[in-house]
């Protein structure tokens, strides 16, 4: 149980252009998601918290009206990259917190965005 | 404000026993994991401590001492597929993940 997905594993795009990830709790229901961006060598950066049904709370320095966050549903969180340029190329990771026990996150596998 | 520190890279050999330590400072606490991140794919959960102790799962334990604001990582038996990156991250009282930085352990044989 408890698994995450992300979609797409990877992407490259032109210098521009937007790129949307999906993230989705399968088995179970996420009133809260987290986005985190990585770079090489790097540890976790948490970019925005998503909460279902309210606006994201986006962490000190994350533009918000480039990093578009949309938590639709109880099971799937988007984040939009808009106007990507070749310094927003990073491992982006979304997590889904299970809201019992010990709020434990599981992970999406990541999506590996590359913008030439 | 919120810190946590662990040390940045590790060497053992494979078969060997390793002990990865992570201290911190947050403004409240409500458990802390350790995480395990190989090269270019996701973090997997490994353990979760909240109460003082040692907890053993197969080859990993974890400790924590609230008191002294430490934890330790222990892996025993060493293999090569252990070699990856381990984090540690506290609970604040927001129950929101403070993360360290990561661990880089390297296995020689």
């Amino acid at each position: 149980g408890a698994v995450v997905s992300q979609h797409p594993s990877w992407v490259i795009c032109k210098s521009g252009t937007s790129v949307k990830i999906e993230c989705r709790s399968l088995d179970f229901q996420a009133t809260t998601m987290f986005w985190y961006r990585q770079f090489p060598k790097q540890s976790l950066m948490l970019m925005a918290t998503s909460n279902e049904g309210s606006k994201a709370t986006y962490e000190q320095g994350v533009e918000k009206d480039k990093f578009l966050i949309n938590h639709a549903s109880l099971t799937l969180s988007t984040l939009t990259v808009t106007s990507a340029h070749p310094e927003d190329s990073s491992f982006y990771i979304c997590s889904a917190r299970v809201d019992r026990g010990y709020n434990e996150q599981f992970f999406g596998p990541g999506t590996r965005l590359t913008v030439l | 404000g919120q810190n946590i520190d662990q040390p940045t890279e590790m060497t053992a050999t494979e078969g060997a026993i390793v002990q990865i330590n992570c201290t911190y400072q947050t403004s409240g606490f409500n458990g802390l994991f350790w995480y395990q991140q190989h090269a270019g794919e996701a973090p997997t959960f490994l353990s979760y401590n909240v109460l003082d102790g040692l907890e053993e799962k197969g080859r990993f334990s974890s400790f924590l001492s609230r008191s002294k604001g430490y934890s330790y990582l222990l892996l025993k038996e060493l293999q090569m597929k252990d070699s990856a990156s381990y984090l540690c991250a506290v609970l604040d009282s927001n129950y929101q993940l403070i993360w360290g930085a990561g661990t880089k352990l390297i296995i020689k044989p």
